[in-house]
């Protein structure tokens, strides 16, 4: 119950095309669900996060869309660019629970290559 | 500002030794969060030290042990390594203890190799 699912594995995209990367949770209790981006050699950095009470976040070219009754969400990235190539690991936690309000629950990961 | 820093980068070691890693969060930053990145599996939660104390763990052996510092820099011991110890560590620090107010900041890891 405590597993986030991320789908696909990989993923390639050409430039200027919307890259989409899904994740589904099974645990109603998640309320905190960011996106990192991890570069080759570096650590995960966050990219976007959404809370459940809206059902899409925007920042630039990076979309959260959010779903709670089917319990799942995805990220888009729009005019995805070769320097977008990256992976990307949707993560899910539980804010309110103070003993594992950082706990965050990753996926496994998206491997996002974008061709020029 | 200078970001999570760990050390060493990378480092080898033999089947049933033991292995200290080391972080230093960014300044200000009290909570240290270790997690382990091994190849297809994802980040899986190892430790979260908050203002010195261990605060919740992953599931994971009671090899896996660490302490935070006064500080706040951070030690993740492993011993007796087995094969499956193979992966990127990676420590986080926040400022707090509420994800959405202070999300986690990534070091960029010890490469830990079992042979």
């Amino acid at each position: 119950q405590q597993q986030v699912k991320q789908s696909p594995q990989s993923l390639i995209v050409q430039k200027g095309g919307i890259s989409i990367i899904n994740c589904a949770y099974e645990n109603t209790a998640f309320d905190y669900f960011p996106w990192y981006q991890q570069f080759p050699g570096k650590g995960p950095a966050l990219l976007i996060a959404i809370r459940p009470d809206v059902s899409e976040k925007k920042e630039g070219r990076f979309t959260i869309s959010f779903n709670k009754s089917a319990k799942q969400f995805s990220l888009h990235i729009m005019d995805s660019q070769p320097g977008d190539s990256a992976t990307y690991f949707c993560a899910a936690s539980m804010v309110g629970n103070g003993q594992g309000a950082q706990k965050l629950v990753f996926g496994q990961g998206t491997r996002l290559t974008i061709n020029p | 500002e200078a970001g999570v820093t760990q050390s060493p980068t990378h480092l080898i070691k033999t089947r049933g030794q033991q292995v200290t890693l080391r972080c230093s969060p960014i300044s200000g930053h009290t909570s240290v969060y270790w997690y382990q990145q091994a190849l297809g599996l994802g980040l899986q939660f190892l430790l979260w030290y908050d203002e010195g104390e261990e605060r919740n763990r992953g599931n994971f052996p009671p090899r896996f042990s660490g302490r935070q510092f006064p500080n706040y820099s951070s030690e993740l011991n492993v011993n007796a390594l087995e094969l499956e110890d193979s992966a990127l560590y990676l420590c986080a620090s926040s400022l707090g203890t509420t994800t959405s107010q202070s999300p986690l900041h990534f070091g960029n890891g010890t490469r830990l190799t079992v042979t």
